[in-house]
Formats: structure tokens, sequence, C-alpha cells
């Protein structure tokens, strides 16, 4: 079965500094989608950034990007140049497919990030 | 954008009541989904249905069910709630991809937070 690990429960980062937030994930599969997702004390989860496995090139959206490492099966957010706005529960994703254009996502059980001023 | 909206962002109720909680999307997804968050569980899958009609279980379906008589409405009904159901609850939607696996992000509602007293 597939599993999405977040082993760090709690992380903090002064204002403008990076900081990595770190996800593994196990699966026999060889395509497959892996997303981070942000949920701020507001509550929506909202999406950050999507990677699909076949591509080699790491995705960025703005100040997030990721660290992906197929063989390694490590799935890592950077965020630079962080900002208050960023403190939230993050939670890493995977994607398997159930058939019939179906799919079903399998979530960590998540990070939350504080950013200092 | 894509608008999931949740019936109620809090709600109580009592054991044996039966409560239904609604979701609402205006993209014509045909994708829904159901998931209860918890402390240190991340988001678990409920049930989830890929058209009008039809439903299927997902990780945790005991003492749950769901309807789907249109397509931009998904409900969740726990028909004798009791107080192991306290937890927040978040709706999804997403619309089918091609091929194998879609790819496609779910987009998620503000969530409810339901206790069952």
């Amino acid at each position: 079965a597939q599993t999405v690990t977040q082993s760090q429960p709690e992380m903090s980062v002064q204002e403008a500094e990076t900081v990595t937030l770190s996800c593994t994930y196990d699966t026999s599969e060889s395509n497959y989608y892996l997303f981070w997702y942000k949920q701020p004390p507001s509550r929506q989860m909202i999406l950050v950034i999507r990677q699909e496995a076949y591509k080699q090139q790491n995705a960025t959206e703005n100040r997030f990007s990721v660290n992906f490492q197929k063989a390694a099966k490590s799935f890592s957010l950077k965020i630079s140049d962080s900002q208050l706005g960023d403190t939230a529960m993050y939670f890493c994703a995977f994607m398997k497919p159930l058939g019939g254009n179906t799919d079903k996502l399998i979530f960590g059980t998540g990070t939350r990030l504080q950013v200092f001023p | 954008d894509v608008k999931v909206t949740q019936s109620s962002r809090y709600l109580v109720k009592r054991t044996g009541e039966k409560v239904f909680l609604e979701c609402v999307q205006d993209m014509d997804h045909e994708n829904m989904f159901w998931y209860r968050q918890d402390p240190g569980l991340g988001l678990r899958l409920i049930y989830f249905s890929y058209d009008v009609k039809m439903k299927e279980k997902g990780d945790i379906p005991e003492g749950y069910s769901v309807s789907r008589e249109k397509k931009e409405r998904f409900s969740l009904i726990l028909e004798s709630a009791s107080t192991n159901q306290t937890s927040m609850y978040l709706c999804a939607s997403s619309s089918p991809g091609t091929g194998q696996i879609s790819g496609q992000p779910q987009h998620f509602g503000d969530g409810t937070r339901l206790s069952i007293l």
C-alpha cells in the first residue's frame, strides 16, 4: 500500500529566510503525481505545487520549488523568501489511479510551519 | 476560480442524530470527495463519487453514507452520529483526466468542524 510520510510535525522560520519541508513516500507505481497543499488557519486547502513522476525537472511556482528524487522516493518542498502569509499546515500527497478517470490522493500527516517576523 | 462550498463551518449535534453535511461545486466536476481531517492523521478518504448516483467507499466508510443526486452536489450522511465522529470534514472536487492517471488537482471547500456531544 502506498504511504506518505512527513517526519517534521512542526517547523519555524524567520521571515525572508528559506525553509525546506520533507516528504517521503512508498509506492510500486511507475507513473504518479505528487502534490503539496497548504492549509492556512482560515482552513481552505490550497494547491501549492504539483509534480509528475515522469518529469525529471523539478516543479517551481514562484517562491515554492520541489526537490523530487524519484529513486529515493523523496519530494521535499522549499519555500524561499518566507513570508508571514506562508504560516500554515502543509500536506504532501501522492496520487494513485483508481481506474475510470478517477484518482485518489493519499495524504501525509502534515507539517505545521510558523513564519516569524 | 473553482468554488467548493460547504453548507456549514461549524456544526454541533447530539449522539444518535442523523447528520447531513452538504457540499456544492460550481465547476461541473465529475469527481467529488469527502475526507475527514484529524490531528496527527492527516486527511483520510471517506467516500468519493465519479458520477451522478455513483459512489465508492474510501478508506474509512464505516458509519457514513453519501448521496449524489445532482452533479454539483455531494452529501455526506452520518446515519447515527457518535462522539468518535467529531472531526473536521472536507469536501473536494476534481475533473477527470485522460489516460491512466489524470493528475488533476482536487479543489477543497472551507471544511465543516463537526462536534458530536
